[in-house]
């Protein structure tokens, strides 16, 4: 057990309403990402972090934001969902930079935008 | 980023070994490889890595060929437990992200 929670698990939401999701670790982990996982295209980076307040884009960052205030929470924000956005989201933390990339995945939070 | 190319579906029996193949053959000399696996309705879960030598742990075995341009993941006895689909993943993305491809999806029939 990594020590990963997401929460929400599961939400439904309509279009245009802001959605927050939250990555909470117990590790102390630096490095933690999101992901957001469809069919066909397997898990794709959405936002990243390397510290407190460090972040930056991933693959497909548009319509999403993200904060990190604290090093054990990782926060993902949709300004105003839609109906693309309607996927499985997966937030990891990862202990170091080097050559070895040993990642730990929440259970993920299963997002429906209607 | 070097590519990985993996069987899209394997078969197994319970309680038989399991020989899931990865060819990686632009590996380049400082990737590691890794293989994590997904169960249904889960997130993706680290399962082993290497570099050169051959290693072992509680969940599985990774034999790397000498040339390093494949690797094989060995169940060394395949439970119900171990549907998944099985990734193998070199270092990833500049960003520090996995890259993930279709991987293998493992069944395993009683």
């Amino acid at each position: 057990d990594a020590g990963i929670t997401q929460s929400p698990r599961h939400k439904v939401t309509e279009t245009g309403t802001p959605v927050t999701l939250r990555c909470h670790q117990t590790e102390n982990h630096r490095y933690m990402y999101w992901y957001r996982q469809d069919p066909g295209h397997g898990l794709r980076l959405i936002h990243y972090s390397y510290g407190v307040k460090d972040t930056d884009k991933g693959e497909v960052s548009d319509g999403y934001s993200v904060s990190r205030s604290k090093t054990e929470d990782f926060l993902l924000t949709l300004e105003s969902a839609t109906s693309s956005q309607t996927s499985v989201y997966f937030c990891a933390i990862k202990g170091t930079s080097g050559r070895v990339n040993e990642q730990y995945f929440g259970p993920g939070t299963r997002l429906t935008v209607t | 980023d070097a590519k990985t190319t993996q069987p899209n579906s394997m078969e197994s029996n319970e309680e038989e070994p399991v020989h899931l193949p990865c060819n990686h053959s632009t590996i380049s000399g400082t990737d590691y490889i890794h293989w994590y696996r997904q169960l249904p309705s889960q997130g993706p879960e680290y399962v082993i890595h290497g570099l050169t030598s051959n290693v072992n742990n509680r969940m599985a075995s990774l034999a790397i060929a000498e040339d390093r341009k494949s690797s094989t993941l060995i169940l060394h006895r395949a439970t119900l437990r171990d549907a998944a689909v099985y990734y193998c993943i070199l270092r990833g993305g500049s960003q520090g992200n996995l890259i993930f491809g279709k991987g293998t999806k493992l069944s395993v029939k009683p």
